[in-house]
């Protein structure tokens, strides 16, 4: 089975800019989360999607949003870019059950300058 | 935002040496899972855990989810230079979907 898949993997942006970020989930994977990892803060989770819909969401400003579509693959968007934005954002998927392990994809490394 | 608390921060090793972390929180976790990872990847699982108080091993790994619920460890025997990365405890509280709370790391080193 292929893993998850994220794109791009690296992204230069300038403040004020928006970004979309994708994942592609494993092959029947319907839960797909979104984590930014940083070097001060750690990793802190963002959102989840399930079938489509926000099931949970992390302490982030609403200029992070996401959504997921009917194959399970998610975007993430970024709005109005600060500097504090830049990160590795990583997505990870898991199947139907909520105690179900979570596997990450590779993530995107987003610079904000 | 809220971390798991995680020690070592780092460590050294040498080849051949156990090696020992582990994670506690003031929360109830009902899943425990191990992660490494390498310089510009995403997080490995290495291990999970459902159930307080059980004892699992992955080839040299072995972790223990806390009988409290608010604990796991992580061990690893004769270490090996590609035990080099960084390794990560999460905790999932399982009846609000898939959200993991992170430790803030282990590093692990190689002794020069």
């Amino acid at each position: 089975k292929a893993g998850v898949t994220q794109t791009p993997r690296y992204l230069i942006k300038t403040r004020g800019q928006q970004v979309t970020l994708s994942c592609s989930p494993i092959s029947g994977h319907r839960s797909v989360s979104w984590y930014q990892q940083t070097p001060g803060q750690g990793l802190q989770f963002l959102f989840e999607y399930f079938s489509e819909t926000q099931r949970n969401k992390g302490n982030f400003p609403g200029r992070f949003s996401g959504r997921q579509f009917s194959n399970s693959r998610s975007e993430m968007n970024v709005s109005t870019l600060e500097l504090g934005d830049s990160a590795l954002y990583l997505c990870a998927s898991s199947s139907l059950t909520s105690t179900d392990t979570q596997y990450f994809g590779p993530g995107t490394r987003l610079t904000v300058l | 935002g809220q971390q798991l608390n995680q020690s070592p921060q780092s460590m050294f090793i040498q080849e051949g040496e156990d090696v020992s972390m582990n994670c506690t929180s003031s929360s109830i976790f009902n899943t425990w899972l191990w992660y490494k990872q390498d310089p510009g990847e995403g997080p490995v699982l290495l291990i999970a855990l459902y159930k307080a108080g059980e004892l699992t091993s992955n080839g040299r790994l072995t972790a223990q989810f806390g009988i409290t619920r608010k604990d796991s460890f992580l061990n690893i025997s004769a270490s090996i230079p590609s035990d080099v990365g960084i390794y990560f405890c999460a905790g999932l509280l399982g009846n609000a979907g898939n959200m993991l709370t992170f430790g803030g790391g282990t590093r692990l080193m190689v002794k020069p």
